[in-house]
């Protein structure tokens, strides 16, 4: 397997644009979760799904963040309008089980992400 | 919920010498607690990782110590190679309760660089 594939890998975009992330997670795995990365808050967990359903979205910041899987191969997270503190490296990544039970996350190479 | 320290933020050694980064959790039903290896322009990936009924595990180069009582693990690295330099993600978990109680927190990372 190629592993989690992420796109794109870079993405300039201007404030107020609409952004869309793109994740291809790897095959059998019925765990996908996304990550927001930043210098000053580190990992953070935005969203995670388990088999297409969203389980918890409690991190994700506010209503211009939403997501979805509409299969078991592919998820998207959307920003909608984009603001420049929306800036990091996003992080998909997917598991057998959760933590603990076959729960080894395998992460995509991220999207980095700069809103101007 | 349960909160993630991480000691210290950046460590530089030399070529042969050990390294030890320290983690802390708050939350006293957590017990599940593996290590991620950031490489540059990657996603982290598992090294070693380590459950609350047990007190230590070594593979290799690499050890992980748990101390349950006091609430915090601690990662070993010996005879460091420049090749070990990345960013160290420690994590938490309740493990198989499940749920979005499953999830890894993590904590801020430490950017080890090793010195040939």
């Amino acid at each position: 397997d190629a592993g989690v594939i992420q796109s794109p890998r870079h993405e300039v975009t201007e404030m107020g644009q609409e952004v869309t992330l793109r994740c291809k997670p790897i095959s059998g795995h019925d765990y996908l979760f996304w990550y927001r990365q930043t210098m000053m808050r580190g990992l953070e967990l935005l969203i995670y799904f388990n088999n297409n359903v969203p389980i918890d979205d409690s991190g994700m910041p506010e209503d211009r963040f939403s997501a979805k899987m509409p299969n078991a191969s592919f998820s998207t997270l959307k920003i909608q309008p984009s603001e420049p503190r929306d800036s990091a490296v996003y992080f998909c990544a997917s598991s057998l089980g959760l933590a603990g039970v076959d729960g080894e996350l395998f992460f995509g190479e991220g999207s980095r992400l700069t809103v101007l | 919920g349960e909160n993630v320290e991480q000691h210290p933020s950046t460590l530089s050694v030399q070529e042969g010498d050990s390294a030890v980064i320290k983690c802390t959790y708050s939350d006293s039903a957590s017990n599940y607690f593996p290590w991620y290896k950031q490489e540059l322009g990657k996603g982290p990936q598992l090294i070693i990782d380590i459950r609350s009924n047990v007190g230590e595990k070594k593979d290799q180069r690499i050890a992980v110590t748990l101390n349950k009582t006091a609430k915090h693990f601690s990662l070993h690295i010996t005879e460091t190679q420049p090749e070990d330099s990345a960013v160290y993600f420690c994590a938490a978990s309740k493990g198989d309760y499940g749920g979005s109680q499953g999830n890894l927190i993590f904590g801020k990372g430490t950017k080890l660089s090793v010195k040939p």
